[in-house]
């Protein structure tokens, strides 16, 4: 099974400033990786999809690097409603596994 | 607009069982796969099972291989998630989720808002 891997746990950010949340897998994922926001009794949300293709809707501000093992998801100047967890899935596998990482929280410094 | 609905959660005693439904709306239903992913009370998410467009690749997390089965009604935009011999371990939110391709092997573009399931005695 690929292990997701997240850092740092919490990030404190204060509002217009940037962002860097990394992702690790175990083993090879290619730019098979999504990266997905949750706000406090929603569901999740998809950003990023091929570790750096917005999904549709998604400002500018959010952008997705990385291949193979390591990735970063970067907000670029942090709006109040981005405050939020952000967990990361890989879906390298076949048959069909998905695995998420712990999440990122990103909270108001 | 997509909407994604899920129903059949509750309260239920370890070992029993439960069967999930979701309503799927606003997309050809049957021109996708679909996902159900868990959260557990304050925790992350899991990915607990994936169904293609027909029915015919399948698949499971090893946590619930054996106890769960996922299916399908293309007829009724409908997908299901039959849990047996529940454990205090399967409670959670569970989510539908709709799968941006025909096999699940693409990240999941809709969610519903999730039904809760609570094992406990």
């Amino acid at each position: 099974e690929i292990v997701m891997t997240q850092s740092p746990a919490t990030l404190s950010v204060s509002p217009g400033e940037r962002a860097t949340l990394s992702c690790r897998a175990s083993q090879s994922v290619s730019s098979n990786l999504a990266w997905y926001q949750q706000k406090p009794g929603q569901a999740p949300r998809l950003l990023i999809y091929g570790a750096s293709t917005r999904a549709t809707g998604i400002p500018a501000r959010f952008s997705g690097s990385g291949s193979g093992t390591e990735f970063t998801l970067t907000i670029s100047s942090l709006q109040s409603e981005d405050f939020a967890v952000y967990y990361c899935q890989q879906y390298n596998n076949w048959p069909p596994r998905f695995t998420f990482g712990p999440g990122t929280k990103v909270d108001i410094k | 607009e997509v909407q994604l609905v899920e129903s059949g959660g509750g309260l239920v005693q370890p070992g029993r069982s439960l069967r999930l439904s979701c309503a799927a709306s606003g997309f050809t239903f049957d021109d996708y796969a679909m996902h159900w992913v868990r959260q557990a009370p304050g925790k992350g998410l899991e990915w607990v099972s994936g169904i293609s467009w027909n029915s015919g690749s399948i698949g499971y997390a090893d946590s619930v291989k054996g106890r769960f089965t996922i299916s399908r009604d293309n007829a009724k935009n409908s997908l299901y998630l039959q849990m047996n011999s529940l454990r205090a371990e399967d409670t959670a939110l569970y989510y539908c989720a709709k799968d941006m391709g025909l096999e699940p092997s693409h990240p999941f573009d809709y969610w519903g808002q999730g039904t809760l399931v609570t094992v406990s005695s």
